[in-house]
């Protein structure tokens, strides 16, 4: 099941301008995790937020979690068109037997346009 | 440092047919990971391990199997292949609980 589910589904920007990418999410968490995957690619690890953290940045990367409300988001400023790519947040919760499992959203694909 | 990776990138399967996906590590983590990842759906977990000789089930664990016989190798089988796992599979690792994953570049599989 999906834990995460991100919005908007799709964002299309200017370069330069900043972005904005929600996570909204149903249960307890260890921590929350964004990756970046670009067309055909790999998953890449951006910044991962404890549960205990509220803002976290990470170079033009700012990432808040609200555990009150269950959600998250992450900004990336100033965009370039290299930042072109899907955006998944991934939620990390304890999944018994001392084991913990990473649950992923459906993504945000960000279009940055030269 | 490779990182994670993965082999073979690409197979076309016939229905029926078995193969095996390798998943190689040289961080030596502990923990590895299996998921798929279809159209819309984003990416679901098949099965895990937290260290050798262990796995376990995920998400969508029907019609594969894993083995961890070495700590740096991870691999999932498909013992009959149908079209629904028609996917692209991605193996990652990580270090500790509060430590990113590392992906690997993935297996693009298709089953006719």
């Amino acid at each position: 099941s999906q834990q995460g589910e991100e919005d908007p589904q799709a964002l299309s920007i200017q370069e330069g301008e900043n972005a904005t990418m929600n996570c909204s999410y149903k249960t307890s968490i260890n921590n929350l995790q964004w990756y970046r995957q670009n067309s055909g690619r790999g998953l890449v690890h951006l910044i991962l937020i404890r549960s205990n953290e509220r803002e976290k940045h990470s170079g033009r990367l700012r990432v808040t979690l609200d555990t009150s409300k269950k959600s998250s988001s992450l900004l990336i400023t100033a965009s370039r068109a290299a930042d072109t790519a899907s955006y998944f947040c991934a939620t990390q919760a304890y999944s018994g037997a001392g084991s913990y499992q990473l649950t992923f959203g459906k993504g945000t694909k960000l279009s940055v346009i030269p | 440092n490779a990182g994670v990776t993965q082999t073979p990138k690409f197979r076309v399967l016939k229905t029926g047919q078995s193969m095996t996906l390798l998943c190689a590590q040289d961080m030596n983590h502990e923990y590895m990971y299996w998921y798929r990842q279809d159209p819309g759906m984003g990416l679901r977990l098949i099965h895990y391990s937290v260290g050798e000789g262990t796995t376990a089930k995920g998400e969508v664990p029907d019609g594969y199997n894993v083995s961890r016989l070495k700590k740096q190798n991870f691999l999932l089988g498909l013992e009959s292949a149908a079209p629904s796992q028609t996917s692209v599979y991605f193996c990652a690792s990580r270090a500790g609980t509060n430590d990113g994953y590392t992906f690997g570049s993935g297996t693009r599989l298709t089953v006719v």
